[in-house]
């Protein structure tokens, strides 16, 4: 049974590092084709893929905040961890963690952690 | 940056059937997947490569590619299928993702 956490504060100030944790169960990281990718939703707004991690180490990050994302895998404890630099009240949204499956994409969602960006 | 292009809304009659269509000129050669949101919820994987559908999902949600769009199609629908719909997939490299804006899908 595969099932993926999100952790991490629910309040960050601006200009502030956001660090999200995400916990993993049922699938390694470590099995060729798997990836994490982590995605966002403003309040009432659509889905934005932020970044992946795959089982090879290699990342890849949305080109509009690539400068700000760092994307980090922990094998042996289950974790992809993101931070996000230079918090701002318009990255206020919930940020899922998926699992991303060779064959069938993202297969499977955390349940999200909703970051309110505000001082 | 590539976009994924989707209508804001559908409506439609229970029982009738329900289109939402995805476009983008990378379309050809990546595949496109879609996602099923309740409010409130998380999304779920409703179509995935085109016109697979996974376990558990009902048969009346079926997927199919043309050219540069893909389409999304619930047949019969139902007043449980009132959700929002994104489709997702990535640009000519296949490294980066993208998802759609989107779509309401609102039963009458």
């Amino acid at each position: 049974q595969v099932t993926l956490r999100e952790s991490g504060p629910a309040l960050v100030k601006p200009t502030q590092t956001l660090t999200l944790t995400c916990t993993f169960s049922g699938f390694s990281l470590s099995t060729s084709g798997m990836c994490v990718s982590w995605i966002r939703q403003p309040p009432g707004k659509a889905l934005e893929w932020l970044a992946l991690i795959d089982w090879d180490d290699d990342k890849y990050y949305s080109t509009s905040l690539k400068t700000r994302l760092t994307i980090s895998k922990d094998t042996s404890k289950n974790q992809v961890v993101l931070t996000m630099t230079n918090m701002d009240p318009v990255d206020t949204a919930t940020y899922y963690c998926a699992r991303i499956s060779p064959e069938r994409g993202l297969d499977y969602w955390g349940q999200g952690t909703l970051v309110t960006v505000s001082s | 940056s590539y976009e994924l292009t989707q209508p804001p809304s559908v409506s439609v009659s229970p029982g009738q059937t329900a289109r939402i269509t995805c476009s983008a000129d990378a379309l050809p050669k990546q595949y496109a997947y879609w996602y099923q949101q309740k409010p409130g919820q998380a999304p779920v994987l409703v179509i995935y490569k085109d016109s697979e559908r996974p376990s558990g999902i009902p048969e009346r949600f079926s997927g199919s590619s043309s050219g540069t769009t893909v389409t999304l199609t619930i047949s019969g629908v139902q007043a449980e299928d009132e959700a929002d719909y994104y489709c997702q997939s990535a640009d000519s490299s296949g490294f980066y993702r993208v998802f759609g804006g989107g779509t309401k899908l609102t039963v009458l």
